[in-house]
């Protein structure tokens, strides 16, 4: 079994929806949740980290954590063709050990 | 803060020569780099792990005497593709993790590598 689970995709969405992407894990030990965007043929960046359960939002970005289920989602409010590029949740515990998802793949349609 | 810097971005080079990539941790010092391989439309591959002042750990299946690696202060490591051929071409991306988690990882811009 993976450390992390990620769906692929592609997601392909019209501009302005809400966009919902998500991360299994398998280790109930970790509590350092990140979410990375990487556009095409340049380096992830990071987007949003959170730690253990719960919600933050940053602008049009929630991420959200649920331990109990061992779930993250990342959600995209009134997405942006800017919003377009490959996303990755990294997920850890303490130390330098992060497991990183396959990532999906977004689109926003114009 | 956090900055990775990774150099060159890109590089074509003949079949059987080497190539170096620079990876420098520019506001925070790094112990432990790790170096990525990205094919087209796939994720990130964890190659080796490369530790300060110490041999690099690689991940099964990647040959060390092909990809040497070497981090030889805090701020740097390199990453040199001897030999190579043209299905070494790709993505090479490294991160350094900052130490602070609200950092998490920080990649370089990546390297885009052609063998021809």
């Amino acid at each position: 079994q993976k450390e992390v689970e990620q769906d692929p995709g592609p997601l392909s969405v019209p501009e302005g929806a809400i966009v919902s992407l998500n991360c299994t894990y398998s280790n109930s030990a970790f509590q350092y949740f990140m979410w990375y965007r990487q556009y095409s043929r340049k380096g992830p960046e990071l987007l949003m980290y959170t730690y253990s359960s719960g919600n933050k939002e940053d602008g049009r970005f929630t991420a959200q954590v649920d331990k109990s289920s061992k779930y993250i989602s990342l959600f995209i409010r009134d997405s942006q063709p800017s919003d377009s590029a490959t996303y990755l949740c990294a997920i850890g515990s303490t130390g330098n050990q992060f497991y990183f998802g396959t990532g999906t793949s977004l689109t926003v349609i114009p | 803060g956090a900055v990775v810097s990774q150099h060159p971005s890109r590089v074509i080079c003949k079949s059987g020569t080497s190539v170096k990539i620079e990876c420098r941790s520019l506001d925070f010092q790094a112990t432990t780099m790790f170096w990525y391989r990205q094919f087209p439309k796939q994720s990130l591959m964890l190659m080796a792990t490369s530790n300060e002042g110490s041999k690099a750990t690689y991940e099964q299946g990647v040959e060390k005497d092909k990809f040497l690696i070497n981090h030889a202060s805090l701020t740097l490591s390199t990453l040199t593709v001897t030999s190579a051929h043209p299905e070494d071409s790709s993505f090479y991306i490294c991160s350094a993790y900052t130490g602070a988690h609200i950092y998490g990882y920080t990649f370089g811009s990546g390297t885009r590598l052609t063998v021809v």
